[in-house]
């Protein structure tokens, strides 16, 4: 059974402060690997995903990737109340049939 | 990105009916994807709609509860079929296209069964 798990939280850290949010998956195979935020009552929205070893930055994000470790995180510089939402992380499977495989979320409140 | 719609955005329906819920997408996309989402949950896969073939259905999830068409690259339809009140529940449809294959969510389709 191929997982991905994350702490379900809630994780809360002060307004300005880094956010980091943190992601293991058991398939070694795995070759892609995506962030996602959710508002309550909205849909999944993609925003950051990362394909090789080390950081990716991208604005106030940064994505790292640990393939021998089996372990993403996602950092969140200078967090903002606006910030605060779940933080789905998703895996892509190309061991058997191909598929997203998502953790349980984990939720953010950003205190100000 | 693709920018991807669903329709209805919600629906109440009674107990044994049937709603089919439909997903365009603005560009061709490789794969869609279709998942059920309890509220404070994570997301469920039902299934991969395949193009021009049978859906690929996950565990728990059949294709006589569950038809899915795919007729090409940009539309897919999920029936939920002769529903029950354990049907209530939001359900997303996606796509994974684009330069690097990411995938994208439809805004969901909120249901009720009464």
């Amino acid at each position: 059974q191929k997982e991905v798990e994350q702490n379900s939280g809630p994780l809360s850290v002060p307004e300005g402060a880094i956010a980091s949010l943190n992601c293991t998956y058991s398939d070694r195979g795995s070759q892609s690997f995506f962030w996602y935020r959710q508002y309550s009552g909205k849909s999944p929205e993609l925003i950051m995903f990362i394909y090789s070893n080390g950081d990716k930055e991208d604005g106030r994000f940064t994505a790292q990737l640990n393939k021998a470790s089996q372990y993403v995180s996602l950092l969140i510089r200078d967090s903002q109340p606006s910030d605060s939402a779940t933080y789905l992380c998703a895996v892509f499977t190309t061991s058997g049939t191909y598929k997203y495989i998502f953790g349980t979320g984990t939720r953010l409140k950003v205190l100000a | 990105s693709a920018v991807i719609s669903q329709k209805p955005s919600r629906d109440i329906c009674q107990r044994g009916t049937s709603l089919t819920i439909q997903c365009q997408v603005d560009s061709q996309v490789t794969m869609m994807f279709w998942y059920r989402q309890q509220p404070g949950q994570s997301l469920t896969l039902i299934a991969t709609a395949n193009q021009g073939s049978e859906a690929t259905y996950e565990s728990g999830f059949v294709i006589d509860k569950f038809p899915i068409s795919r007729p090409n690259l940009t539309f897919s339809t999920l029936t939920v079929s002769n529903m029950s009140p354990e049907d209530s529940s939001i359900y997303l449809c996606s796509g994974r296209g684009g330069q690097n294959y990411e995938q994208y969510f439809g805004p969901g389709t909120r249901l009720t069964v009464t």
